[in-house]
């Protein structure tokens, strides 16, 4: 059974970085697109961007645009979201997911990790 | 960008109650719709994709309709281990794949 683990909660600093992990367990890792998602405490779902590890080429949504940096490294199956210039409103739970279907990421999310908190505080 | 709409935003209804929650897209998008359920510390859950497919495990209670701009999920006998949020998602274009706002649903 496929599984997404994603990497420990974050403090971090206005103006820093945050790079989040998120690695699948069983089943075939670069054929489906993986994306990420943010929810901000008490607030709904968001999509930030996705990549499809065998393709290459990242989506993203045009909010984020220069500020997130999505990569994937088929060796080890763990696909990676990088958010820069961090404010007080990126403080949220950032969830990967994996698409239902393989090779696209405009898709239903089937697989979802457990989420990470980011906190951004001084 | 298309925006997606859910209404009611929070609803309270009796178990064994039928329960209709309405997402509509400002513009159309065939039946390229899912709908997640999220509880409290956890994160969403896949319950239908293409509109009206129930996904692999998901009780036969739930149920989705629509196509286009209109969409709904319904749960025919409300059980109380379904309390939790209703996202609509669209995901028919170019990002970003859109969620609708949320619809809370809890036991009266």
């Amino acid at each position: 059974q496929v599984q997404l683990v994603q990497s420990g909660a974050e403090v971090k600093k206005p103006g820093s970085s945050v790079k989040v992990s998120c690695r699948s367990s069983g089943g075939t890792f670069n054929r489906y697109g993986i994306s990420w998602v943010r929810q901000v405490p008490g607030q709904g779902l968001e999509w930030m961007g996705g990549i499809i590890p065998m393709v290459g080429p990242t989506d993203y949504a045009q909010k984020f645009q220069g500020r997130v940096l999505i990569t994937a490294d088929e060796s080890t199956t763990t696909a990676y979201m990088e958010l820069s210039s961090l404010t007080s409103e990126d403080t949220a739970v950032y969830y990967c997911a994996r698409s239902l279907d393989t090779l696209t990421l405009r898709d239903a999310f089937e697989i979802w990790g457990q989420g990470t908190m980011v906190t951004v505080s001084s | 960008d298309i925006q997606m709409t859910q209404s009611p935003s929070s609803l309270s209804a009796s178990v064994g109650d039928r329960v209709t929650i309405t997402c509509r897209a400002s513009q159309g998008i065939s039946n390229y719709l899912a709908w997640y359920q999220q509880k409290p510390g956890n994160g969403p859950k896949l319950l239908i994709y293409g509109a009206s497919t129930l996904q692999s495990g998901v009780p036969s209670r739930f149920s989705g309709s629509g196509s286009g701009t209109d969409f709904t999920l319904t749960i025919s006998s409300l059980q109380p281990e379904d309390v939790a949020i209703y996202y609509c998602q669209r995901y028919n274009s170019a990002p970003p794949l859109t969620f609708g706002q949320g619809t809370r649903l809890e036991i009266k």
